[in-house]
């Protein structure tokens, strides 16, 4: 089946550093990376939507200054949480979408995102 | 975003029996989608139905969907502890192959 890797797995970053975060397809091409949030015991919050070589689209209420998305080949897209807040900590999830009918996501493990 | 609504919002059962989760959403659908988390992981893709299908099942997975009421459910026969996790009813995709996601209903098998 069509796998997706995150890394890392889990950051612990000082207030103000800013940490990308890495999305990969390992063996398939994606066309269509989302990215998600998720607070302790919450359903995930999409944040933004990745195309191959173009901006992202971000949901309303989502700082595109804040949280930047580089979908710069069918296989990677990186989210970068700049100047880090306390707030910004929570769960980042990566999905790929293969672009076949079944319009199915297939979801990296997660990153934890911890800022002291 | 969210539309989904799923019930119950925790179950607990013993090992053996079988478990039920619903899920109603508000707009119509192209599919929808169920999802699996274990704590603190990503989400693994379980079953998807299509608008046009009543019925589909996987191994022990049984999701049923009812387009008229704007409903499905998942049922898991003998359940195991290793079901235990959150499960996620997903609808779409809208024309940006977004999904939208009901709040999760966590289930805990006690052996």
């Amino acid at each position: 089946g069509a796998v997706v890797s995150q890394h890392p797995s889990w950051v612990i970053c000082k207030s103000g550093t800013s940490v990308k975060i890495e999305c990969r397809s390992l063996d398939f091409q994606a066309t269509t990376m989302f990215w998600y949030r998720q607070f302790p015991k919450q359903s995930l919050m999409l944040m933004a939507t990745s195309n191959e070589g173009s901006k992202a689209t971000y949901e309303q209420g989502v700082e595109k200054d804040k949280f930047l998305i580089n979908h710069a080949s069918l296989t990677l897209s990186t989210l970068t949480v700049t100047s880090a807040h306390p707030e910004d900590s929570s769960f980042y999830i990566c999905s790929a979408r293969t672009g076949s009918l079944e319009d199915t996501q297939y979801f990296g493990p997660g990153t934890r995102l911890t800022v002291l | 975003s969210q539309q989904g609504e799923e019930d119950p919002q925790a179950l607990s059962i013993q090992e053996g029996e079988n478990a039920t989760m619903n899920c109603s959403y508000k707009t119509s659908i192209n599919n929808l989608q169920w999802y699996r988390q274990n704590s603190g992981r990503g989400l693994v893709h379980l079953i998807l139905i299509r608008s046009n299908e009543r019925e589909k099942h996987s191994g022990r997975l049984r999701v049923t969907l009812d387009t008229s009421k704007k409903s499905s459910s998942l049922l898991i026969t003998a359940s195991r502890a290793a079901d235990t996790a959150s499960y996620f009813c997903a609808t779409g995709p809208d024309s940006n192959y977004q999904l939208i996601w009901g709040a999760g209903t966590k289930l805990i098998i006690k052996p």
